[in-house]
């Protein structure tokens, strides 16, 4: 069975411009989870996508939103970057999500997305 | 405001200790708490999942137990060797939010 697989795996962009990262889950999870990490904040949520809707969000401002596919793939968009941006972004699949909804599962993540903003 | 500490920040210990890692987090309504390694440059592994009825759960030479109401989750590794050294993060989710810990970088000596 195919792991979450992260596309691309490092980016580089300039100040202002948008950035799209792809997340593929594995097969049958319904569940997408993206998160930032920075050596500063650590690991940080920035939502979660179930089912094609936005089921929960972070502390993350506008310029940070993401969709997801019929086939659960998932997307993430981040429009005039900052330097504060750069970071590794991963994705996490699970069946079903975790919390409060049905029952938790665990979440499986994949190699990340290294960006860099210059 | 749901905080989660985790402590040591940084470990080291020769190979083939026992050692246990701590978590804690304020607010104790969580739903459950999931427990990852990161080797450097990668993405996270799932090593245990509990959920907030369970008090631990296993998975070869880790346990890691849970104390919702002190707010409290461990993780317990037996006879530690080399492989064993990445960071160690803890994560409770609570419902509508997921807080990883800074976690605790973990290094066996051979």
């Amino acid at each position: 069975k195919a792991g979450v697989t992260q596309t691309p795996r490092y980016l580089i962009k300039t100040r202002g411009q948008q950035v799209t990262l792809s997340c593929s889950p594995i097969s049958g999870h319904r569940s997408v989870s993206w998160y930032q990490q920075t050596p500063g904040q650590g690991l940080q949520f920035l939502f979660e996508y179930f089912s094609e809707t936005q089921r929960n969000k972070g502390n993350f401002p506008g310029r940070f939103s993401g969709r997801q596919f019929s086939n659960s793939r998932s997307e993430m968009n981040v429009s005039t970057l900052e330097l504060g941006d750069s970071a590794l972004y991963l994705c996490a699949s699970s069946l079903t999500g975790t919390g409060a909804f049905l029952s938790a599962n665990e979440q499986y993540f994949g190699p990340g997305t290294r960006l860099t903003v210059t | 405001k749901q905080e989660v500490t985790q402590i040591p920040a940084a470990l080291s210990v020769p190979e083939g200790e026992n050692l246990v890692l701590n978590c804690s987090f304020t607010d104790s309504a969580i739903y459950n708490l999931q427990w990852f390694r990161q080797d450097p440059g990668k993405g996270l592994t799932s090593l245990l999942l509990i959920q907030s009825s369970q008090r631990e759960q296993t998975s070869g030479r880790l346990n890691a137990s849970l104390d919702k109401s002190s707010g409290r989750s461990t993780l317990y590794i037996a006879a530690s060797q080399p492989g064993d050294s990445a960071t160690y993060l803890c994560a409770p989710w609570w419902e509508d939010k997921i807080i990883f810990g800074k976690g605790t970088r973990l290094h066996i000596l051979p």
